[in-house]
């Protein structure tokens, strides 16, 4: 079964640091690339982060540009995001997604909380 | 930065066409994506490169794009197609930005 399965979410303080992880499964990992897509409670989709099959180019959103990093390891199947200077408005249900930025999200996450509060 | 417009809500009857449209500037050198997402669920990809649709996805969604404006059509739309509904594209800026639209939420009854 084609799976995606995140963790690493948890309540953070302002400034704080998270990594998330998405362990992929039921397909080749390393033929895709991977995104990150969050949700805040009660609010939109929002494109986070994108990462060719090889770690090569990436691309963020311009809400977490040089705050966050993704990065992926193809010999564990797994994504990752690590999100410095967390902000309130980080506080969002993050998925990760099976596709690149320019291609369709086919396979999705279930998704990890991720809340910023003092 | 980049946007795309998206009417908030749609409502139909049951049996009725639905209409969802998209407006982006760039549209008209990028694919749209829609996706589908219902309460409490993981969003789901209905229609690929404007008007391609996914295996499992239902014949009566259908997708266009043309010039600024790209559309999501359900004919005949059901019960159980009641969801929110999420166009996707990327901007013309060749910075690999990803942008959804707001989202629209379609009530069916």
């Amino acid at each position: 079964e084609v799976q995606l399965v995140e963790s690493g979410g948890g309540v953070v303080r302002p400034g704080g640091s998270l990594r998330l992880s998405c362990a992929a499964s039921g397909f080749t990992f390393d033929d895709y690339g991977m995104s990150w897509v969050r949700q805040a409670p009660g609010k939109g989709l929002e494109w986070v982060s994108g990462i060719n099959w090889n770690g090569g180019s990436t691309g963020y959103a311009d809400s977490v540009k040089g705050r966050f990093t993704i990065s992926r390891d193809n010999a564990k199947n797994s994504l990752y995001l690590q999100m410095n200077s967390l902000r309130a408005e980080d506080t969002a249900l993050y998925h990760c997604a099976r596709g690149t930025t320019t291609d369709a999200f086919d396979i999705w996450g279930q998704g990890t909380m991720v809340t910023v509060s003092s | 930065s980049y946007e795309l417009t998206q009417p908030p809500s749609v409502s139909v009857s049951p049996g009725q066409t639905a209409r969802i449209t998209c407006s982006g500037d760039a549209l008209p050198k990028k694919y749209a994506y829609w996706y589908q997402q219902k309460s409490g669920q993981a969003p789901v990809l209905v229609i690929y490169e404007d008007s391609k649709r996914p295996s499992g996805i239902p014949e009566r969604f259908s997708g266009s794009s043309s010039g600024t404006m790209a559309t999501l059509t359900i004919s005949g739309a059901q019960v159980e197609d009641e969801a929110d509904y999420y166009c996707y594209s990327t901007d013309s800026s060749g910075n690999h930005r990803g942008v959804f639209g707001g989202g629209t939420k379609l009530t069916v009854l």
